[in-house]
């Protein structure tokens, strides 16, 4: 199966802007637009943050949001918050009726 | 509010088999394909499995397949996973999550269980 790629850590200060990236193929990321990203706290089941690629549920900050060039998704986290410090999936469809999460990212708030 | 419940989890020896549920207290399980993902301690999360809405379609990662059957019972409101010949890996948490569906995009999961630990050890 595909694997994603992202960058194992991440970090800013409060109210400062970070990009995480989410590199896949051309079956995937590339592919399709069933691109959803996931903030997990320890301890806690994941939460969807973006879904669609660009989409983001009633209930999320609009600091977060998603965009896609080429075979790279990104998340975008405006104006970083100390609650933000959390571990964050990309997660994608990769064609055959399979899926593939990214292995994750840890967000430090300094 | 739709709420996923697993159970089933527990310790088993390698080699043996388990079941695990997943309830939705919802009105519209029926509607959404299921899926089950697992998180190994320490790690990131695994997609294993889909199920169709009517439990006609099934699909499964590589790691699984062959040894994990998906299966729902729309009745129920009720997903389940059989696993047969555990491995010390598969030790994990696992959850279900039901897959939205909005306005043209899908393959994401809405909602999440809370997950139910299965520890695969001799």
């Amino acid at each position: 199966q595909s694997a994603l790629t992202q960058p194992a850590s991440v970090s800013g200060s409060p109210e400062e802007s970070i990009t995480i990236s989410c590199t896949g193929t051309s079956s995937d990321v590339g592919n399709w637009n069933v691109v959803s990203w996931y903030q997990q706290h320890p301890g806690k089941a994941p939460q969807l943050l973006i879904y669609g690629v660009t989409k983001r549920p009633s209930g999320v900050p609009n600091r977060f949001s998603g965009s896609k060039s080429g075979n790279t998704a990104s998340l975008t986290i405006s104006g970083l918050q100390s609650e933000d410090e959390a571990e964050y999936y990309c997660f994608s469809y990769a064609s055959g009726g399979l899926y593939v999460f990214g292995p994750g990212t840890k967000v430090t708030v300094l | 509010q739709v709420q996923l419940v697993e159970s089933g989890g527990g310790v088993v020896q390698p080699g043996r088999s388990l079941r695990l549920s997943c309830v939705d207290s919802g009105f519209t399980f029926s509607t959404h394909p299921m899926h089950w993902v697992r998180q190994s301690p320490g790690k990131g999360p695994e997609w294993l499995a889909v199920i169709s809405k009517d439990g006609n379609n099934q699909d499964y990662a590589d790691s699984v397949r062959g040894r994990f059957t998906i299966s729902r019972d729309n009745s129920k409101k009720t997903l389940y996973l059989q696993m047969d010949s555990l491995r010390v890996d598969d030790t994990a948490i696992y959850y279900c999550a039901r897959e939205g569906m909005d306005s043209g995009s899908w393959g994401y999961f809405e909602f999440w269980g809370q997950g139910s630990l299965v520890t695969v050890s001799s």
